[in-house]
């Protein structure tokens, strides 16, 4: 079946402009994550949603980081005035179920450029 | 301290090689371990669970120390293909994972 999708795959922005990146989970996941990974870095947790639950946004770095997802299907991250340290690859993982014993299914994720 | 810590490497070994990686975590609650791994400029994947038990698949194995609250993957036999960045993944809570920063492998001819 269909993995995760994220769209752009890239994304060349100027410095201070908004950018929308989108996550297509798996069909039947309930749990959605987004992380973001620099240059040669780890892993970073942003974001999780499960369910209808209320997201955990502990790891979103500031307030110009939001994230949205209806139901159990598509999410966005949004980034508002980008700054060159938002340049990342930004992954979003989604798993069955919300217990962190499930694996987490990645997308090939969105590069994100901030010029 | 690091939640999750790995040496970064690189490892270098050459095919054929046995090699192992360790991986040390600060939450003595966590109950959940895997090894992911992750190729270049590709996402990170699967590679096995860490079961209290140990396990082994094919040419890996993991092993988890609750009591030194480390956890360890033996490549034996490596491979070209295994040349990757191989990511320790332990839970925070019951929802959340933390993904170390994972050890390089580099295996040449």
């Amino acid at each position: 079946g269909a993995g995760v999708s994220q769209s752009p795959s890239n994304k060349v922005t100027e410095k201070g402009k908004d950018v929308e990146l989108r996550c297509d989970p798996i069909s039947g996941h309930t749990a959605l994550y987004w992380y973001r990974q620099r240059l040669g870095q780890g892993l970073e947790f942003l974001i999780y949603f499960q369910g209808n639950s209320a997201p955990d946004k502990s790891g979103l770095p500031s307030d110009r980081f939001s994230a949205e997802r209806t139901g159990e299907s598509v999410s966005t991250l949004t980034i508002q005035r980008t700054q060159q340290e938002d340049s990342a690859v930004y992954l979003c993982a989604s798993s069955l179920g919300g217990l962190a014993l499930y694996e987490q299914y990645f997308g090939p994720g969105t590069r994100l450029t901030v010029t | 301290r690091k939640e999750v810590e790995q040496d970064p490497g690189p490892f270098n070994v050459p095919e054929g090689a046995t090699v192992a990686f360790n991986c040390t975590y600060s939450n003595s609650a966590s109950q959940s371990f895997f090894w992911y791994r992750q190729d270049c400029r590709k996402e990170p994947k699967l590679l096995m669970s860490v079961y209290s038990s140990g396990n082994e698949d094919g040419r890996f194995t993991a092993q988890l120390n609750r009591a030194s609250q480390y956890i360890s993957l033996l490549i034996r036999d490596s491979k070209l293909s295994d040349s990757a960045t191989y990511l320790c993944v332990v839970n925070e809570s019951f929802q959340k994972l933390v993904f170390g920063t994972g050890t390089r492998l580099l295996v040449s001819p």
